[in-house]
């Protein structure tokens, strides 16, 4: 069963903007992390947040993890066009043998 | 270091056909999953393997889906007969440990785009 929820469904700015992705779960969990899918492309991971963690920086990202409100966000800042794809988060439920659940992912558009 | 590496990459079959994919893992990684991902949706897991013992399937359609993976290295995926609700493209990953709840990231295959006709 899908556990995350992802908002915005579809996302189009200009590039140089940033970009905002939130993720909602329902259960408890491990980790989370984001993935990017480029169109007709397998899923690249980005970054890994861990139960107790809050903030974790890598390059242009910036994921938040609130496990009080079971919610993750995923920042982009400076979109480029290459940034275009779409952008999933996953988590690692606890007690369900360690696997990785997908969200339904938010499309992100960058225009030039 | 060679990525995952996942043959056909399309497939195009009429229902009640049967067919293969296959997929060759990072070299060392012990766990294997197969996932569908439906247009427009998020990956679904289908099966899990640590080496070569299965972990998870809890989400396989058992009645007309197989999968195996021989010597804990490479892994083929089977649908026999297959639906026309099997259109999607099956994505093959793989962990170097054995959960990712001990904070493993997952590397995905390109894929295989199944259509049935």
């Amino acid at each position: 069963s899908q556990q995350g929820e992802e908002d915005p469904q579809a996302l189009s700015i200009q590039e140089g903007e940033n970009a905002t992705m939130n993720c909602s779960y329902k259960t408890s969990i491990n980790n989370l992390q984001w993935y990017r899918q480029n169109s007709g492309r397998g899923l690249v991971h980005l970054i890994l947040i861990r139960s107790n963690e809050r903030e974790k920086h890598s390059g242009r990202l910036r994921v938040t993890l609130d496990t009080s409100k079971k919610s993750s966000s995923l920042l982009i800042t400076a979109s480029r066009a290459a940034d275009t794809a779409s952008y999933f988060c996953a988590t690692v439920p606890y007690n369900q043998g360690g696997k990785l659940i997908f969200g339904q992912g938010t499309e992100l558009s960058v225009k030039p | 270091e060679a990525g995952v590496a996942q043959s056909p990459r399309y497939k195009i079959i009429e229902k009640r056909q049967s067919v293969a994919f296959w997929c060759n893992p990072i070299s060392g990684h012990a766990t294997l999953y197969w996932y569908q991902q439906i247009l427009g949706q998020g990956p679904k897991l289908l099966i899990q393997f640590q080496n070569n013992g299965v972990v998870d399937d809890s989400q396989l359609p058992k009645d007309r889906f197989s999968a195996e993976r021989l010597k804990g290295v490479d892994s083929t995926l089977k649908i026999q007969p297959a639906k026309l609700e099997d259109s999607a493209v099956y994505l093959c990953a793989s962990s170097f440990g054995q959960f990712v709840a001990t904070n493993e990231k997952l590397f995905f295959g390109s894929g295989t785009q199944l259509s049935v006709l």
